[in-house]
């Protein structure tokens, strides 16, 4: 059974960089896309971006195009989110996801990031 | 990149009664990749429904999508009161995915 078990949360000064972790267990890791999605306090869901399992292949929403990077290491089944320049509209719980049949089969449980000055 | 808008914004039923969610996309969905998700306070979203109308694994048969083209809908029949959620719905094309701004289900 695939599980993503994401690191702790962060608190961040405005400007600086983050990034956070998502290990897959249970599951072939390059078998599968994995996308991260955030969400804002009170607010809805947004896709960040996809990486492939298989071969690191990358899709970034638009918006965030230049200040994200996700990156996977298959040695140890692990994703990687980096997000630079962060501004306190980057706050927000950050969450890995299993892509499947254009799904979100499994999520991770969650990092919250806080940008305060 | 296709927008998607959900509706209503807040639907307050009581146990027993069919809830009907909306969720219309600004262009067609001609790959039928259009999922379903239901969230709780605190907790990670969860999928019910993938591909317009297939329930994931261990979602109740109370659970139904329906739809195509743009206007999509998930049907809850039988309300009961752990139905109280946020239901969110979302597509994927052009290798690019979204979500809709979600609807609260209330449980009177």
């Amino acid at each position: 059974q695939i599980q993503l078990v994401q690191s702790g949360a962060e608190v961040k000064k405005p400007g600086a960089s983050v990034s956070v972790s998502c290990k897959a267990t249970g599951y072939p890791f390059t078998s599968s896309g994995f996308n991260w999605v955030r969400q804002a306090p009170g607010q809805g869901l947004e896709w960040m971006g996809w990486i492939s399992g298989y071969n690191g292949h990358t899709q970034y929403a638009q918006n965030l195009q230049g200040r994200v990077t996700m990156t996977r290491d298959t040695s140890t089944s692990t994703l990687y989110m980096e997000l630079r320049s962060l501004r306190s509209g980057d706050t927000a719980v950050y969450y890995c996801a299993r892509g499947e049949r254009g799904a979100f089969d499994v999520w991770g449980q969650g990092a919250m990031v806080t940008v305060s000055s | 990149e296709v927008v998607l808008t959900q509706s209503p914004g807040t639907l307050s039923l009581s146990p027993g009664e069919r809830a009907t969610l909306s969720c219309r996309a600004s262009q067609s969905l001609s790959n039928n990749y259009l999922a379903w998700y239901q969230q709780k306070p605190g907790q990670a979203p969860r999928l019910l429904i993938f591909g317009i109308s297939s329930r994931a694994t261990g979602i109740p048969d109370r659970f139904s999508g329906s739809g195509s083209g743009t206007d999509f809908t998930l049907t809850i029949s039988r309300l009961e009161p752990e139905d109280s959620a946020v239901y969110y719905c979302q597509q994927y094309s052009n290798s690019l995915y979204s979500f809709g701004q979600g609807t609260k289900l209330e449980i009177k």
